[in-house]
């Protein structure tokens, strides 16, 4: 079946330094890879996407891989600040171009990543 | 704000209890999906709404419902509560035009406690 696994479950780093998050997908026809944020008690908010005909988007200190032969996506923040602080899901779509059919969002296990000043 | 409203934001109720989630999709938006947050099982997909029309279903409990109405805001009805069913439901919406796939916005979400 559908399943997103993601590592690791928690990650603490240093001001400054940069944090790695990493996902696998089961599902090969997944075109789709939202990246999203979410503070405690708050709505997961979207930070980065990238779609299966792109191997690498970049923004700002936010960058996303992937690696379709693998099924492994990878988010990149670089220069972490404390505000970064929050859990990081990463989810998996098959997408439809032509219509909003069925873009159900699989969503990996969360990432508790903790920036410390 | 996403532009996705949720009500109510929380919601108190007893087991055996039924309620009603409500959610308004951003302006133009056609598709609906509603989420399911808890602390064991993370954010599962329950089921999605396009145009009015069920189109795709998750891991979605037969004593929970949904539609999706003419003007295109939906409600999910979860009924003979159980303590288990404890959770943030989420709702998000995005536009299923051509072109997709398309991102999904999220509501705020509707904490519901079952006691």
């Amino acid at each position: 079946g559908e399943n997103v696994e993601q590592h690791p479950s928690t990650l603490s780093v240093q001001e400054g330094d940069s944090a790695v998050i990493k996902c696998t997908y089961s599902d090969s026809a997944s075109n789709y890879f939202p990246w999203y944020k979410q503070e405690l008690g708050k709505r997961p908010q979207l930070i980065i996407d990238i779609r299966s005909n792109v191997g690498e988007k970049k923004d700002q200190r936010i960058a996303v891989t992937l690696n379709k032969t693998a099924k492994h996506f990878s988010l990149h923040i670089t220069e972490t600040q404390p505000e970064d602080s929050a859990v990081y899901f990463c989810a998996a779509s098959r997408g439809r171009v032509g219509g909003g059919a069925t873009n159900k969002l699989i969503f990996g296990t969360g990432t508790l990543l903790a920036v410390q000043p | 704000d996403s532009g996705v409203t949720q009500t109510p934001k929380h919601l108190i109720t007893a087991t055996g209890q039924r309620v009603t989630l409500r959610c308004s999709p951003r302006s133009g938006d056609l598709s609906v999906y509603w989420y399911q947050q808890s602390l064991d099982q993370g954010l599962q997909f329950l089921i999605q709404y396009y145009n009015g029309e069920e189109r795709a279903k998750g891991n979605i409990l037969e004593r929970f419902s949904a539609q999706q109405f003419p003007d295109l805001h939906s409600e999910l009805n979860l009924s003979s509560l159980e303590l288990g069913d404890s959770a943030l439901y989420f709702c998000a919406s995005s536009p299923g035009l051509a072109g997709g796939p398309h991102i999904q916005y999220f509501g705020a979400g509707t904490r519901l406690s079952v006691l």
